[in-house]
């Protein structure tokens, strides 16, 4: 069974600009969730979508936003680049999108915005 | 506001010697805990959750509702159990939105 995909892997960015991640979950896990990590502020949560639907947001300001397809497939976008937001974006995914499934998560994305 | 805290950064100890890596949080309704491990070049993975009640690779965490602490703990550490460990709190009813700790570094020497 496929991990979780995300891509690209990296990515290299100027300020201003926007980005778009992407992360296809396992087979049949329907809840996607969002994390940013940084040597900082550690791992933070994003978003979680369930069927299309997001069903829970963290505390991120409204530059960053997010999707889900039919095929549960998730993208993440951030608008508006700034130098903080240079991390490593992960995302996991669940069967049940309940917190007591265990979440799988994928190798993230690097992002540097220069 | 809920938080998890992981006072160590960084845990050395010798093979074979006992491990506990501290975990300390703080949460107004009944949480759900997990310790998630990333290996070297590894992804994030589960390792154990307080509601399984069970012992993965030799590790166990207990809830300690009390001193509100889920610490994990080892009694012989071996040199493949150096990682990144994070304790992490559920948020939420549902969804896997997750409230990390910074995380604990442990290394394992001969």
């Amino acid at each position: 069974k496929a991990g979780v995909t995300q891509t690209p892997r990296y990515l290299i960015k100027t300020r201003g600009q926007q980005v778009t991640l992407s992360c296809s979950p396992i087979s049949g896990h329907r809840s996607v969730s969002w994390y940013q990590q940084t040597p900082g502020q550690g791992l933070q949560f994003l978003f979680e979508y369930f069927s299309e639907t997001q069903r829970n947001k963290g505390n991120f300001p409204g530059r960053f936003s997010g999707r889900q397809f039919s095929n549960s497939r998730s993208e993440m976008n951030v608008s508006t680049l700034e130098l903080g937001d240079s991390a490593l974006y992960l995302c996991a995914s669940s069967s049940t999108g309940y917190v007591s499934t265990e979440a799988f998560f994928g190798q993230g994305t690097r992002l540097t915005v220069v | 506001a809920q938080r998890v805290t992981q006072p160590e950064k960084l845990l050395s100890v010798f093979k074979g010697a006992p491990v506990e890596l501290k975990c300390n949080y703080s949460y107004s309704g009944s949480p759900e805990l997990f310790w998630y491990v990333q290996y070297s070049r590894q992804r994030l993975q589960l390792l154990l959750r307080h509601i399984s009640r069970e012992s993965i690779k030799g590790f166990t965490a207990d809830l300690n509702k009390g001193e509100t602490s889920f610490h994990l703990k080892k009694p012989f550490a071996q040199e493949e159990d150096s990682a990144m460990y994070y304790c992490a709190l559920s948020e939420g009813q549902a969804g896997t939105a997750l409230i990390f700790g910074k995380g604990t570094t442990l290394s394992v020497s001969s």
